[in-house]
């Protein structure tokens, strides 16, 4: 069965320290890949995606994700974690076709600290 | 331009009761999913349109669980006899022909007593 999964249920950084979430996937063929965040009572938005070509993908914010095949990974990094970084952040998958059901992870509550 | 709005903000319902809870997507997009945000559960994909077809209903975890869409646009997802169980909220997303970004509403947040 095709899943996502994020290790880290929640993490805690001080601020203007690196960050990395991990997620890894299992699915049939490589899927699309996306990072979304979920602030405090806000929708979910688009930090990044990644379909094909160039393994390493920037996004909004200063996040980039590294897509490794043989790890089936996609990680999400940022060099310097800002205080409003703070929020959930789900890693989700979805096929190619018509149908671009996601399919996600449980989600990493990023803390950051003063 | 307007963003995926969905209708109402939050719900409070006894066990028992019928639900109907409202999405506008964006103007344009043909696709429109639901999906369900719960404690312990994550985010579940519950259902997949396009235009107003259905091919995907693989996610909805009930008969009691329904959802159609109208004129391509506006679509409603019903809750029959709710349960406490069904307390989540409830997201809608919505993406253009042959794109890959969905863009989400801000849920419905559904709570059974």
């Amino acid at each position: 069965a095709q899943s996502v999964t994020q290790p880290d249920i929640h993490i805690t950084v001080s601020e203007g320290a690196s960050l990395e979430l991990r997620c890894n996937y299992s699915y049939g063929a490589t899927p699309y890949l996306f990072w979304y965040v979920q602030s405090p009572g806000q929708g979910l938005q688009l930090l990044l995606k990644y379909f094909s070509g160039d393994t390493l993908v920037q996004g909004i914010k200063g996040f980039e994700a590294e897509f490794k095949r043989s790890q089936s990974s996609f990680n999400l990094r940022k060099p310097s974690v800002h205080w409003s970084d703070a929020a959930e952040y789900f890693c989700a998958a979805s096929n190619a076709g018509n149908n671009r059901k996601l399919i996600w992870g449980l989600g990493t509550s990023l803390a950051v600290n003063p | 331009g307007a963003g995926v709005s969905q209708s109402p903000s939050n719900k409070v319902t006894e066990k028992g009761k019928d639900v109907e809870l409202r999405c506008d997507p964006i103007s344009g997009h043909t696709a429109l999913y639901w999906y369900r945000q719960s404690l312990g559960q994550g985010l579940e994909f519950l259902i997949y349109f396009q235009g107003n077809s259905a091919p995907d209903k693989s996610g909805l975890p009930s008969d009691r669980f329904s959802a159609e869409r109208t004129g391509g646009s506006v679509s409603t997802l019903t809750i029959q006899r709710t349960q406490q169980e069904d307390s989540a909220v409830y997201l809608c997303a919505s993406s253009a022909e042959n794109t890959d970004t969905q863009y989400f509403g801000p849920g419905t947040r559904l709570t059974v007593l």
